[in-house]
């Protein structure tokens, strides 16, 4: 059973366009979060929820914006890419707040031509 | 904010041997150390973490050493093995906000 997904894998997009990538984990978590790995395996973390609510928000463009419609889902939408914007974005999750093991997908490759 | 250093950046070991990696954090606040191993084409996955009342946590091959005095700490491996081979990432946390070091490239040769 998978725990945490992450749709697509891939994703090979036009600079400009406007794209989304959706998370979902089954793992009856609260927390939800979405990362960065860029081109040197550097991970990054962008944005952070908690039951539906954003707790965690770095320094990311307002093109990025995350929605979560409910504690088991957390969707990113990036408008107007950018070059920049290639790199694997990882979504996590856990159990609540306090210090916790945190529980990746497989990423999604997102590659800007 | 909080920094995290991870050395070395590459390291190849024989089989069998021991691997350490070491880390160095900025924030005397955090209070969470967790190690993720990342393998090609996968997410991190947790091998090992430890809390700041800890000092010291053993898994099998696995074990991690925290001092806190010196913001420092370490994960080593035993007995190294082919498919102990991956990307290795410490990470320092307060309150889940967790920043990664730059992580390790392990080979470890048959």
């Amino acid at each position: 059973d998978t725990a945490v997904s992450q749709t697509p894998k891939y994703l090979v997009t036009q600079m400009g366009n406007d794209k989304s990538i959706k998370c979902e984990q089954n793992l009856g978590h609260d927390t939800m979060y979405w990362y960065k790995q860029d081109s040197k395996k550097f991970l990054k973390i962008m944005f952070s929820y908690n039951n539906k609510e954003l707790i965690i928000n770095e320094t990311v463009p307002n093109r990025f914006s995350p929605k979560s419609p409910d504690k088991a889902h957390l969707n990113l939408h990036i408008n107007s890419l950018e070059l920049g914007d290639s790199a694997v974005y990882f979504c996590a999750s856990s159990p609540g707040t306090a210090n916790q093991p945190q529980h990746f997908g497989d990423g999604t490759r997102l590659s800007i031509l | 904010g909080e920094n995290v250093e991870q050395h070395p950046s590459t390291l190849s070991v024989q089989e069998g041997d021991s691997a350490v990696i070491k880390c160095t954090y900025s924030d005397s606040a955090s209070n969470y150390f967790p190690w993720y191993k990342q393998e090609l084409g996968k997410g991190p996955q947790l091998i090992i973490d430890i809390r700041s009342n800890v000092g010291e946590k053993k898994d099998q091959r696995i074990a991690v050493t925290l001092n806190k005095t010196a913001k420092h700490f370490s994960l080593h491996i035993t007995e190294t093995q082919p498919e102990d081979s991956a990307v290795y990432f410490c990470a320092a946390s307060l309150n889940n906000d967790m920043r990664f070091g730059a992580g390790t490239r392990l080979t470890v040769k048959p």
